[in-house]
């Protein structure tokens, strides 16, 4: 069974339309993220969550919001959908403690046209 | 933030031990070495991680410099499954802010063939 769950794998939006990406994970830790993954570019910080808080912002953009509704979710609402946010969106969760490796998702393939 | 530099690409046969190098010449002293590796249309898996000595689980074994300014990721007997991108991360180990963050780079691809 899969411990951090995705959804959905795949979407297609148009340009200025909003959506939100789906992220929970089982594994009983404490803090989440999101990452953001352009075609062959590295991996990208965007948000980091503990405790359903706010701890770490590296997104310019108010388009991105996460959205915890529980201590295992964090969402990801994203506003006036552009071209230039297609990318492979991945979801992380660790434990808020000293030492904790992280755990990801299989993420969701953004394309806006 | 510290930078690790490493090989764009490496290659390998089915068998063999392959040594992934990483280099972290600034890095201080209470940053871990963190390795993850991501293979195409899945996100990124631990590997493993170490702060001064040498350490070896399941997947890997992890030889860190006495100076800290380098380290190598050893994999023996590669198979295919090993084919991945694998990333040398620093991160402060601490709660809190960007204490969480992990900073990706290229990393190296590593190339495994039959």
């Amino acid at each position: 069974d899969p411990k951090i769950i995705q959804k959905p794998k795949y979407l297609v939006a148009v340009t200025g339309s909003e959506k939100i990406l789906i992220c929970e994970q089982y594994l009983g830790h404490n803090a989440m993220y999101w990452y953001r993954q352009s075609a062959k570019k590295p991996l990208e910080f965007m948000f980091s969550y503990s405790y359903q808080k706010l701890m770490d912002n590296q997104t310019a953009s108010s388009r991105f919001q996460p959205q915890s509704s529980k201590k295992n979710h964090l969402d990801l609402q994203i506003t006036a959908l552009k071209p230039d946010d297609s990318a492979t969106y991945f979801c992380a969760s660790s434990q808020d403690r000293g030492y904790s490796d992280y755990t990801f998702g299989s993420g969701t393939r953004l394309l806006v046209i | 933030d510290a930078k690790t530099t490493q090989p764009d690409s490496m290659e390998s046969t089915e068998g063999e031990t392959v040594h992934l190098p990483c280099s972290h010449a600034t890095i201080s002293g209470n940053e871990y070495i963190y390795w993850y590796r991501q293979v195409p249309l899945q996100g990124p898996e631990y590997v493993t991680h170490g702060l001064q000595q040498n350490t070896t689980n399941s997947m890997a074994f992890l030889a860190i410099a006495s100076d800290r300014k380098s380290s190598t990721l050893i994999l023996t007997h590669v198979s295919l499954r090993d084919a991945a991108v694998y990333h040398c991360i620093l991160r402060v180990e601490g709660r809190g802010g960007s204490n969480y963050k992990l900073t990706f780079g290229k990393g190296t691809l590593l190339t495994v063939t039959p």
